[in-house]
């Protein structure tokens, strides 16, 4: 079975300023990706950036950055600069390799909230 | 190349009803996954379809099914709708297998009164 677990229900953050969402995983597959989405109040969920388990170097899409820290399993998005369009709701994912794992399991989800 | 397209946006169904909802992939993706989002259940993985099979199935009951067509779009049916299948419904497809990056529809918001 696969878990995520995001601890942040919800975060408050001054515009400019750096984030960074939290997310742990556990599965027991070898080989996984990770991903993380964004879902604005539309609804639509908004592909951010991925992490394939054997990657060595850690993802970078923009002022997206995944801190990528395996022997934690932790997958931790970072905000570069927010912007207030960077309100939504966040929500960390993977998937496995092996068979019946090949589907997106999410965590809860951070709302993340930019103040002027 | 046009995103994932959901139809329709919005339902109002009762209860007792059934429902069908229409997903059309990204042009040439071939895998579409669709998932259910509720406040207390949050994000949860219905089934996933590849040239007209389906290839994995989440733990829903019998009255949640799908097909999907030569053509790649894929629809889902719920029948005997109950107050609590009330959800966003999110369809994603990839190239060719959910393993890869899944893009995402609008969803579709489904009321049962």
């Amino acid at each position: 079975a696969q878990k995520i677990t995001q601890t942040q229900p919800g975060m408050f953050v001054q515009e400019k300023e750096a984030v960074t969402l939290d997310c742990t995983y556990d599965t027991s597959d070898q080989s996984y990706g990770l991903f993380w989405y964004k879902q604005p109040s539309s609804g639509e969920m908004i592909f951010l950036i991925y992490q394939g388990s054997y990657d060595e170097q850690n993802a970078t899409e923009g002022r997206y950055s995944l801190n990528f820290q395996k022997a934690r399993k932790s997958a931790n998005l970072v905000i570069s600069a927010s912007q207030l369009g960077d309100s939504a709701m966040y929500f960390c994912a993977m998937r496995g390799d092996n068979f019946g794992n090949e589907k997106l399991t999410f965590g809860t989800g951070t709302r993340l909230t930019i103040i002027p | 190349k046009a995103g994932v397209t959901q139809t329709p946006r919005y339902l109002i169904k009762t209860r007792g009803q059934q429902v069908t909802l229409s997903c059309s992939p990204i042009s040439g993706h071939r895998s579409v996954s669709w998932y259910q989002q509720t406040p207390g259940q949050g994000l949860q993985f219905l089934f996933e379809y590849f040239s007209e099979t389906q290839r994995n199935k989440g733990n829903f009951p019998g009255r949640f099914s799908g097909r999907q067509f030569s053509n790649s779009r894929s629809e889902m049916n719920v029948s005997t709708l109950e107050l609590g299948d009330s959800a966003l419904y999110l369809c994603a497809s990839s190239p060719w297998s959910p393993k890869e990056t899944q893009y995402f529809g609008p969803g579709t918001r489904l009321l049962v009164l």
